[in-house]
């Protein structure tokens, strides 16, 4: 499978810990996406990568979330400290940006649930 | 608040009907539209997409119209089938802006 991949898909933890979430983009994709999406409502952007800078962070991004993506290639998503309002399904997404070729292809997500 | 949003929350269509989705913008400068489909647990999938120099453009089935005079997108999908069921998003770009803006979304049910 040559698409988006996250793991872990599914995860259950306790409010207070933390969680990490990764994604491998498509091959030699240079840009990354990070969005949370609560049931009933589309994707909210959250953060951007092209290769291994971070260009943009919502206002959503609070100082408990990091994302990294060191080599350029995949991507960690931390959550420290998490609350109740942090279950979501936490989405990837990654694209080429050439010519004008804008189509994100997103990865199956992550969907966190705090007890 | 939202720039981009659906009309309707829902749509039941019967299988082999044609089906048209609405999405209403707010932001003028937007110049990339972009049609997802979302089955349950998995991520949105691309469906197709529209620049803002366009008023149509056609896919396999689905055919995208872009109003750019009232800020109206809407998404038909030719003879639908069981496998069209879903929920649709319209999201759009910002020129240079490169992050996408999704509204709420529409569940389509089609009938057999």
């Amino acid at each position: 499978d040559t698409g988006v991949s996250q793991n872990p898909r599914h995860k259950i933890t306790k409010r207070g810990q933390n969680v990490t979430f990764r994604c491998d983009p498509i091959s030699e994709h240079n840009r990354l996406y990070w969005y949370r999406q609560t049931l009933g409502q589309g994707p909210e952007f959250l953060t951007y990568f092209q290769n291994e800078a971070q260009l943009e962070k919502s206002r959503l991004l609070s100082d408990r979330f990091s994302a990294e993506r060191p080599k350029g290639s995949f991507s960690t998503l931390e959550i420290q400290r998490t609350e109740q309002g942090d279950s979501a399904m936490y989405l990837c997404a990654s694209s080429f940006q050439e010519h004008g070729d804008y189509e994100q292809y997103f990865g199956p997500g992550t969907r966190l649930t705090v007890t | 608040g939202e720039s981009v949003g659906l009309h309707l929350p829902t749509l039941s269509v019967q299988e082999g009907d044609n089906s048209i989705i609405n999405c209403a913008y707010s932001n003028s400068a937007s110049d990339y539209f972009i049609w997802y489909k979302q089955e349950s647990g998995k991520g949105p999938q691309f469906i197709i997409d529209i620049r803002s120099n366009m008023d149509k453009r056609q896919g396999q089935r689905v055919t995208v119209l872009l109003n750019k005079t009232v800020k109206h997108l809407s998404l038909q999908i030719a003879a639908t089938q069981p496998g069209d069921s879903a929920v649709y998003f319209c999201a759009e770009e910002l020129s240079n802006d490169y992050k996408l803006s999704f509204g709420a979304g529409t569940t389509v049910t089609v009938r057999a």
